[in-house]
């Protein structure tokens, strides 16, 4: 089974501070993505990435920064953390075509508070 | 205007009985995919079944199945024999054409009652 691992399910930071989030995956997936996801508002996509050292924006960009220095990682950025980043964020990867579930898999997510 | 519209925020069954719960999409593509996802309190976000838009037959997988009506842009999960489990949040998601990203609904509740 493919797996996605958050490193992190829940975590508390200061405003200011410089949060990263790590994601890794295991099936040598060439695309990776971060969302967040809020009551209402459904997931929205962060950054995502379709091979390493490449990456293109979502939809809700501003504040994030994102790194992939290997396939197997995507680690999402907050240079520099506010309260309005307080969410839940899940990252997914994606195989081949062909595969049961075209290839999307979420990790577990992490519950982000700042204070 | 939205591309995925899940019209119920909430829905309760019985355990046991059917559900059926509704996705209406909208793309210009010929080509696209649509998936549905659930949620539990966990958080993890759980693939549960995959349409493609050339497929000719209705998806299924084990207890689920996807009423796929083309010419009406809806895409409706149907759970059949439900289970206490199954209470979580279910969301319907669009992948348009060769676009990486998915489109999400806003999701809907199911509780399953005893």
């Amino acid at each position: 089974d493919v797996k996605v691992t958050q490193s992190s399910r829940y975590l508390v930071k200061r405003t200011g501070e410089k949060v990263f989030l790590e994601c890794v995956q295991d099936m040598d997936h060439e695309n990776m993505f971060w969302y967040r996801q809020d009551p209402g508002l459904g997931l929205r996509l962060i950054y995502f990435s379709y091979d390493v050292k490449m990456k293109e924006k979502g939809d809700i960009p501003e504040g994030y920064s994102v790194s992939r220095e290997k396939k197997e990682r995507f680690s999402l950025i907050l240079e520099s953390a506010s309260t309005n980043q307080t969410s839940m964020y899940l990252c997914a990867s994606r195989g081949l075509r062909g595969a049961p579930n075209y290839g999307y898999t979420f990790g577990s997510g992490t519950r982000l508070t700042v204070v | 205007a939205q591309k995925i519209t899940q019209t119920q925020p909430g829905m309760f069954v019985q355990e046991k009985e059917a559900v059926t719960l509704d996705c209406t999409y909208d793309t210009s593509d010929q080509s696209y995919g649509l998936f549905w996802y659930k949620q539990p309190s966990s958080g993890e976000m759980i693939f549960l079944i995959y349409q493609g838009s050339y497929d000719e037959q209705n998806a299924t997988e084990g207890r689920y199945s996807l009423n796929f009506q083309k010419a009406r842009k809806s895409a409706n999960l149907v759970i059949s024999a439900s289970q206490l489990g199954d209470s979580a949040m279910y969301f319907c998601a669009m992948r348009e054409g060769y676009n990486r990203k998915l489109i999400w609904g806003l999701g809907t509740s199911l509780a399953v009652n005893p």
